[in-house]
């Protein structure tokens, strides 16, 4: 099983429209998780790290399973300027192990 | 906003050379790291460094490469003789001690040749 498994997409919705990404993870002990996000040939930016109450910011909002395993993130009211790949990023010891990321193409 | 640099941009170099790739952290950050990302493949941790010391590395960092902060400031990666397959971007990411969040350079791009 891979450490963080992502739908790799990609995904293609029209401006104003709501997207979810969602992602597994096999550590069960891990702690901490983050979505970033990455523009093509441009490092990953921390878009934000989730918490088990979940959180938003904005347009986003995150949410972490530890049941399931299972972190979730929420995009409404796409923008074109949201169109970047989304990494789900979970910390094991004191490394981050990336997911392939899901590819999100906003259209107008 | 203070940000993280690398330089240079883009290396290229022949198969079997000596690189060095260079970061300057954010002055507050503690923890250092090196990931690596192969074109059209995810993000790969390398090594981290704290405290002046490596305090993990990946089966990826092997006796070819090494890391050092040499004068408190500069973070280096260096790898002693490239193979064709290190050909990736290399990533420098810190952060503070009070907390987890990661923040990364904008790379180097090393072509080996």
């Amino acid at each position: 099983r891979k450490e963080v498994e992502q739908d790799p997409g990609p995904f293609n919705v029209p401006e104003g429209a709501t997207v979810a990404f969602n992602c597994t993870y096999s550590n069960s002990a891990s702690q901490s998780f983050f979505w970033y996000r990455q523009d093509c040939r441009k490092e990953p930016k921390l878009l934000m790290s989730v918490y088990s109450s979940g959180n938003e910011d904005g347009r986003f909002t995150a949410q972490l399973n530890r049941a399931s395993q299972y972190i979730s993130l929420l995009i409404r009211d796409s923008k074109l300027s949201d169109s970047a790949t989304y990494l789900c990023v979970v910390m094991d010891t004191d490394k981050l192990i990336f997911g392939t990321g899901t590819r999100l193409q906003v259209f107008p | 906003e203070p940000e993280v640099t690398q330089t240079p941009s883009h290396q290229v170099t022949q198969m079997g050379q000596e690189v060095i790739l260079r970061c300057v952290p954010i002055s507050n950050h503690l923890y250092f790291y090196w990931y690596r990302q192969i074109l059209g493949q995810k993000v790969e941790f390398l090594v981290s460094f704290y405290n002046n010391e490596i305090s993990e590395k990946s089966e990826i960092f092997d006796d070819q490469f090494s890391v050092e902060r040499p004068d408190g400031s500069n973070f280096t990666l260096k790898i002693r003789s490239t193979k064709l397959e290190d050909s990736a971007m290399y990533f420098c990411a810190g952060r503070l001690a009070s907390a987890y969040e990661q923040y990364f350079g904008p790379g180097t791009r090393l072509t080996v040749t």
